[in-house]
């Protein structure tokens, strides 16, 4: 069965730091790697996805992930936070064999510190 | 485009009501999703639709029924509120393309408290 590990349920960095959210996927295939934003109040948005076209991928706002096969890990990072980046952050992975469905984290809550 | 819209926004019900929420795409997407969403327990699936006319089970779908009657709707259904159904639910859909992945497109949820 698939699933993902989001390491920690908050990370707080300060405004201008690096942002790093872990996450680490166990999947019997080839998967499919996603991370979703939740802004307060609001649905879930996609960051970015893996398809494995390439193991860097660029997302939206400034974030990328790289996906590390032998570490079975699929990080997320942004050089540099800002005030806007403060949201709960899902990482997930897909079994394009079953119904397109995908397997939700448990969320990290980004705090940023003025 | 609205793209994925819910309706209600917010509701309150007492144990033992029944309601329905509804969920609308414009994007012509085969599949479609029902998940709720729990401090600290992420997105669980309830049930999803690969088509109009189908329905299938998620992780956690006792106390709910769906029903897709049209592509574009899918609607999630409370016979008998119980307090552990207070939540926030979200749906969510997208297109079918084969062998591939595909985005899930999210509605802005549904906040159901049951008392």
């Amino acid at each position: 069965a698939q699933s993902v590990t989001q390491l920690g349920s908050h990370v707080s960095v300060s405004e201008g730091a690096l942002v790093l959210l872990r996450c680490n996927y166990s999947s019997s295939v080839p998967p499919y790697l996603f991370w979703y934003v939740q802004y307060p109040n609001q649905g879930l948005q996609l960051l970015l996805k893996y398809t494995s076209a390439a193991t860097l991928v660029k997302g939206i706002n400034g974030f990328e992930a790289e996906f590390k096969k032998s570490e079975t890990s699929f990080h997320l990072t942004k050089p540099s936070a800002h005030m806007s980046d403060a949201a709960e952050y899902f990482c997930a992975v897909s079994d394009m064999n079953r119904d397109d469905k995908i397997i939700f984290g448990k969320g990290t809550r980004l705090h940023i510190l003025p | 485009n609205a793209g994925v819209t819910q309706t209600p926004k917010f509701r309150v019900l007492k144990t033992g009501q029944s309601m329905t929420l509804l969920c609308a795409q414009d994007m012509n997407h085969e599949y479609m999703y029902w998940y709720r969403q729990d401090p600290g327990m992420g997105l669980r699936l309830i049930h999803y639709s690969v088509g109009e006319g189908t329905t299938a089970k998620g992780e956690v779908p006792d106390g709910y029924n769906v029903s897709r009657l049209k592509k574009q709707n899918f609607l999630l259904g409370l016979e008998s509120a119980a307090p552990s159904q207070t939540s926030v639910y979200f749906c969510a859909s997208s297109s079918f393309r084969a062998g591939a992945s595909s985005e899930q497109f999210f509605g802005p949820g549904t906040r159901l408290t049951v008392l």
